[in-house]
């Protein structure tokens, strides 16, 4: 199975600064990569797909980069309602889809 | 709008049998793959099933293979899956997710998740 790497696996900002979080594959999967957004009790909410192309309704501080084996989602100008964790997922293999560990933002 | 809800979840023994529902509305579920995805309590996500629109194909993850099955009755607008031989690692929030293609990529909606405990 394709091992997505997450980092970091949490991290503490303030209202207004600029966050990244990375994601590396341990094989190359072009850019079949997403990125979900998970708030405490709740169900996954898709952002990015295809690595970089924003979700339809997603506010336009969150994109997404990369492609073969790293890549990136950015938030600029963290919001207090972006405290979530964020998970990144990869299609490059149907019938072995995976997700990374996770990244915690929480809000410094 | 788009709505999944699935039911069905709940407490059992190692060994037992349990089978999750999801209801869709608000598009036209034939159309849609549809998946099965958890996570198990303070943990990450795991994808364990696909099913294609029409149902002819299914697919799973080797964590259930041989013990789960999904299908779906497209004239209901439902989805299900039939989970065999539980065991207390099975323990997850089951999500019922929508693909938003026909070729399995990105899962645009999710239920709100159906809690499965499988404890003695």
């Amino acid at each position: 199975d394709i091992q997505m790497t997450q980092s970091p696996s949490s991290l503490s900002a303030s209202v207004g600064d600029r966050v990244t979080i990375t994601c590396q594959a341990s094989q190359d999967i072009s850019n079949y990569l997403n990125w979900y957004q998970q708030k405490p009790g709740k169900a996954p909410k898709l952002l990015i797909y295809d690595a970089s192309s924003l979700e339809t309704g997603v506010p336009s501080r969150f994109s997404g980069s990369g492609s073969g084996t790293d890549f990136t989602l950015i938030i600029n100008s963290l919001q207090p309602d972006d405290v979530a964790t964020y998970y990144c997922q990869q299609y490059h293999n149907l019938l072995r889809i995976t997700f990374g560990g996770g990244t915690k933002v929480e809000r410094k | 709008q788009v709505q999944l809800v699935e039911s069905g979840g709940g407490l059992v023994k190692p060994g037992e049998s349990l089978r999750l529902s999801c209801a869709a509305s608000g598009f036209i579920f034939s159309d849609h793959y549809m998946a099965w995805i958890r996570q198990a309590p303070g943990k990450g996500l795991e994808w364990i099933s696909y099913i294609s629109s029409s149902g002819s194909y299914r697919y799973y993850a080797d964590s259930v293979k041989g013990r789960f099955t999904i299908s779906r009755d497209n004239a209901n607008n439902s989805l299900y899956l039939q989970m065999n031989s539980l065991r207390p690692e099975d323990t997850a929030v089951y999500f019922c997710t929508r693909d938003a293609t026909s070729g399995g990529d990105r899962f645009d909606y999710w239920g709100q998740g159906a809690l499965v405990t499988v404890s003695s």
